[in-house]
């Protein structure tokens, strides 16, 4: 069985600020992580993926995530906050043919 | 590549009607479909996995007689809400496989529809 917890519900940062949204994952077999954005009343949009090779992943929109297998943890981040990074953002888990398994979801809220 | 449709995107219908949503894999083959809800300020929770020619299979507690799903062909999954009520209100999503792409453990999500039941 897989399973994903992120840490805080609710995110806040000033604009400028680091973005680190945390997601912490449990799989019995080798994980295929994602990070999705949901903007209000809208679908999900694919930020970065892991699969194999290169543990730190690249993204769109400056976002990155470092798959740690020791900590079975798959942060994501962004050195500079921007307004319109303001939105929910999903941490999945998938692998071996299973289904996905989505976090509970972060709302990140970026201040002026 | 890997674009996933639906339509609509937005429906609103009276109590105790049916509602249709289409989900089409656009450029892809999808022998697998999956169908999801989303309620306010909640994640997604997976509905039912639905399978080209065969019935789909349903989440333990989604009552498959009120969740319709339908999968005709390789690039059409048909959810049906029959007898919608207001707590059927909520945001559907759907998700496709794509078997001739690099990673069988991706999915290609639809943009949502979000039904309404007054």
């Amino acid at each position: 069985a897989q399973s994903v917890t992120q840490l805080g519900s609710h995110v806040s940062v000033s604009e400028g600020a680091l973005v680190l949204l945390r997601c912490n994952y449990s799989s019995s077999v080798p994980p295929y992580l994602f990070w999705y954005v949901q903007y209000p009343n809208q679908g999900l949009q694919l930020l970065l993926k892991y699969t194999t090779g290169a543990t730190l992943v690249k993204g769109i929109n400056g976002f990155e995530a470092e798959f740690k297998k020791s900590e079975t943890s798959f942060h994501l981040t962004k050195p500079s906050a921007h307004m319109s990074d303001a939105a929910e953002y999903f941490c999945a888990v998938s692998g071996g043919g299973q289904n996905f398994v989505f976090g509970p979801g972060t709302r990140l809220s970026v201040l002026p | 590549g890997a674009v996933v449709s639906q339509h609509p995107s937005r429906v609103i219908c009276k109590s105790g009607t049916s509602v249709k949503i289409e989900c089409r894999s656009l450029d892809f083959q999808a022998t697998t479909m999956f169908w999801y809800r989303q309620f306010p300020k909640q994640s997604l929770m997976l509905m039912a996995t639905s399978n080209e020619g065969s019935k789909a299979t349903y989440e333990q507690g989604v009552e498959k007689d009120k969740f319709l799903i339908n999968h005709a062909s390789l690039t059409l999954s048909t959810l049906t809400v029959t007898s919608a009520h207001p707590e059927d209100s909520s945001f559907y999503i759907c998700s496709a496989r794509d078997p001739a792409g690099s990673s069988y453990n991706e999915q290609f999500f639809g943009p949502g529809t979000r039904l309404t039941v007054l």
